[in-house]
């Protein structure tokens, strides 16, 4: 089955430290990668993807990401967290199927809590 | 530069009402989506459409219906609601070609609707 899972439903951090927020996933074919974020009472927005080349990938707001394949995982970073990061965080993957419809699946979402 | 746009932004409605959901994008983009948002579910897709002129099901289609006025407008209707609709609904858009999917093009969402079902 395919499928996105974020195995953290909250992840707390202290505004200075890095962060990092997980995401697995399960789907046939090549994945592209996606990361959004959703602040309060807002849309999702688009922080960044992965469709192919270079492992890492960089974002908006200063966040990464890292594919790997091995580990089927595409987990979330940054550096130095801000009080501002603090949102709901969704992973997604396009999963190919039959017919050329292709379905994004979404995560259940991490929640980040950045604490000064 | 609105983006998408939603209305209205919270409904009550009691079981069996009907009522439409509105958007509109201004991007010029083929491709539109309502997706619903419940705790510790995630986003999931109940309609999108491709291009003007088309619409399919996505994983949670029942109970609702779409139209795709035109290229700026979709519109989810619900016909006779159910407390299990009590959710959050998003439209967004993307550029997507004639077989537009959501691909590698990045979706453009909406601020929300809140609906709640008595």
């Amino acid at each position: 089955a395919q499928s996105v899972a974020q195995p953290e439903d909250q992840v707390n951090v202290a505004e200075g430290n890095p962060l990092t927020v997980k995401c697995t996933y399960s789907v046939s074919g090549n994945p592209y990668l996606f990361w959004y974020v959703q602040y309060p009472n807002r849309g999702l927005q688009f922080l960044l993807k992965y469709i192919t080349g270079d492992n890492l990938v960089k974002g908006s707001y200063g966040f990464e990401a890292e594919f790997n394949k091995s580990q089927t995982s595409f987990h979330l970073k940054k550096p130095s967290a801000l009080v501002s990061d603090s949102a709901l965080y969704f992973c997604a993957v396009r999963a190919p199927q039959t017919g050329g419809y292709n379905k994004l699946i979404f995560g259940a979402g991490t929640r980040l809590a950045v604490h000064p | 530069n609105a983006g998408v746009t939603q209305t209205p932004k919270f409904q009550v409605l009691k079981t069996g009402q009907s009522m439409t959901l509105q958007c509109a994008q201004d991007m010029n983009h083929n491709s539109m989506y309502w997706y619903r948002q419940d705790p510790g579910m995630g986003l999931r897709l109940i309609y999108y459409s491709a291009s003007e002129g088309t619409t399919d099901k996505g994983e949670v289609p029942n109970g609702y219906n779409v139209s795709r006025l035109n290229k700026r407008e979709f519109s989810l209707r619900l016909e006779s609601a159910a407390p299990s609709q009590t959710s959050v609904y998003f439209c967004a858009s993307s550029e997507e070609g004639d077989r537009g999917v959501p691909g590698a093009n990045v979706l453009t969402f909406g601020a929300g609707s809140r609906l709640t079902v008595l």
